[in-house]
């Protein structure tokens, strides 16, 4: 089945890491992605990882991957007031002809100044 | 090289009335997926087109909506005959090819169905 989870909130003071989860169920999955909405636009395409990979580093993010328990994880370091969004995670099904993307209900990330 | 494309940004309709809406992919893109974003929710996943082919219409609503990506010009959303229920934001992305499967996501068309 089909179906990405994230939970709704998370507050965080400046300066301070972030850490977004999600968990999914497609174990086809082969490419996870990392997607920032912020109010009133579209979504930007922060970071993807292969599903053969556990790690993977870009600047002040990290995705963590534990494919066994279908957890994906995004940290952001020294958290500021700009990334204040939504963050959504999504799965792309290879093997198909659509490769669509499958979206969590998105996390609410609130940075205190 | 302009991003995705699409217009209009916000558009009002009554009920009974047609709702069109169009994406014009990033220049070298020839695969364009519509999502609707229902308030509060995350996006679903509507109709996957490349040029003058429907590829997989399997999140798309039985009646009153379709979409099309012709030959030349924009991929359009049709909704005919709105109703309050069809009020989302309404998202197309691009992509150049499926394999890493990048996609481009345009701002959006916030449709409101009065």
């Amino acid at each position: 089945g089909e179906d990405v989870e994230q939970s709704l909130f998370l507050s965080v003071r400046e300066g301070d890491s972030s850490v977004i989860n999600c968990t999914y169920t497609d174990s086809s999955s082969t490419y996870l992605y990392w997607y920032k909405q912020e109010p009133g636009a579209g979504l930007q395409l922060l970071t993807y990882i292969f599903s053969n990979m556990d790690m993977k580093q870009d600047q002040r993010l990290t995705v963590l991957l534990n494919k066994k328990d279908k957890h994906l994880s995004l940290r952001i370091a020294d958290t500021q007031t700009g990334d204040s969004a939504i963050y959504f995670c999504a799965e792309s099904i290879q093997g198909g002809a659509t490769n669509k993307l499958i979206f969590g209900t998105g996390t609410l990330l609130a940075v205190q100044p | 090289n302009a991003g995705v494309m699409q217009n209009p940004r916000h558009l009002v309709r009554r009920r009974g009335q047609e709702a069109r809406l169009r994406c014009s992919p990033m220049k070298g893109h020839s695969h364009v997926y519509w999502y609707r974003q229902l308030p509060e929710e995350g996006l679903k996943f509507m109709v996957y087109l490349q040029k003058e082919n429907i590829i997989d219409e399997s999140g798309m609503p039985k009646e009153r909506f379709s979409a099309e990506f012709p030959k030349e010009g924009p991929s359009i959303l049709r909704i005919q005959q709105v109703v309050r229920g069809d009020s989302a934001a309404y998202f197309c992305a691009s992509s150049q090819k499926p394999g890493v499967n990048e996609q481009f996501f345009g701002p959006g068309t916030r449709l409101t169905v009065l």
